[in-house]
């Protein structure tokens, strides 16, 4: 099967300036998840998504950043406006079974703020 | 609050030893825990999962984990290290769905 799809690999941004990532999971897979993976550090999540809806997003800093997933497929994460301590690696992954077995992660998309 | 802790950012062994890579975690409830591996520039791969099923589990690429309820540890090894085993390596808790991460180990393997 597929894995799960993001695009840019990179992105080069000054801060203040606003940035979308894009993610592709794989097919049929209902939870869908963003972390952040801050350069050093383990991920942390921003959002979880089940189908279409948001499940927990108790992380995301909703000032700056925002995320959907229409239709329950793809999502879109978005940052505006960036900061230099967004520079990060955004990872995304999804899962069709419960979470609790693990779930396949994207390549990610590396973002750098100056 | 669940959590893990990697003990050693960095841990270098020499090709054909054994890695040993330590992980403690802090849970209320029988936890689900899982290893995941990063190469340079990729996502993460799962290596292998506990599951409240055997206390020793079995991964990808050699790699095996032990449960130890009493200890609150799922310490990863491998008895042989490879060349190609350099990579970062994530512990990681899971409660309710929610992956939580350690801060990583950086494996090294030298010639």
């Amino acid at each position: 099967e597929a894995g799960v799809a993001q695009s840019p690999r990179y992105k080069i941004i000054e801060k203040r300036q606003s940035v979308a990532f894009w993610c592709n999971p794989i097919s049929g897979h209902a939870t869908l998840y963003w972390y952040q993976q801050i350069l050093g550090q383990g991920p942390k999540l921003l959002i979880q998504f089940q189908n279409n809806g948001v499940v927990d997003d108790s992380q995301l800093p909703k000032d700056r950043f925002s995320a959907e997933r229409l239709k329950g497929v793809d999502s879109t994460l978005k940052i505006q406006p960036a900061k230099l301590e967004d520079s990060a690696v955004y990872l995304c992954a999804s899962s069709n079974r419960h979470p609790n077995y693990g779930y396949t992660f994207g390549s990610g998309t590396r973002l750098t703020v100056v | 609050a669940q959590s893990v802790t990697q003990l050693g950012s960095h841990v270098s062994v020499s090709e054909g030893a054994l890695v040993l890579l330590r992980c403690n975690y802090s849970s209320s409830v029988p936890p689900y825990l899982f290893w995941y591996v990063q190469y340079p520039n990729q996502g993460l791969q799962l290596l292998l999962k506990y599951t409240s099923a055997a206390t020793l589990v079995k991964g990808i690429n050699g790699f095996e984990a032990e449960f130890k309820k009493s200890e609150t540890s799922f310490h990863l090894t491998k008895p042989s290290a490879h060349m190609s085993d350099a990579a970062e390596y994530f512990c990681a808790v899971s409660p309710r769905g929610k992956l939580i991460f350690g801060q990583g180990t950086e494996l090294s393997v030298k010639p």
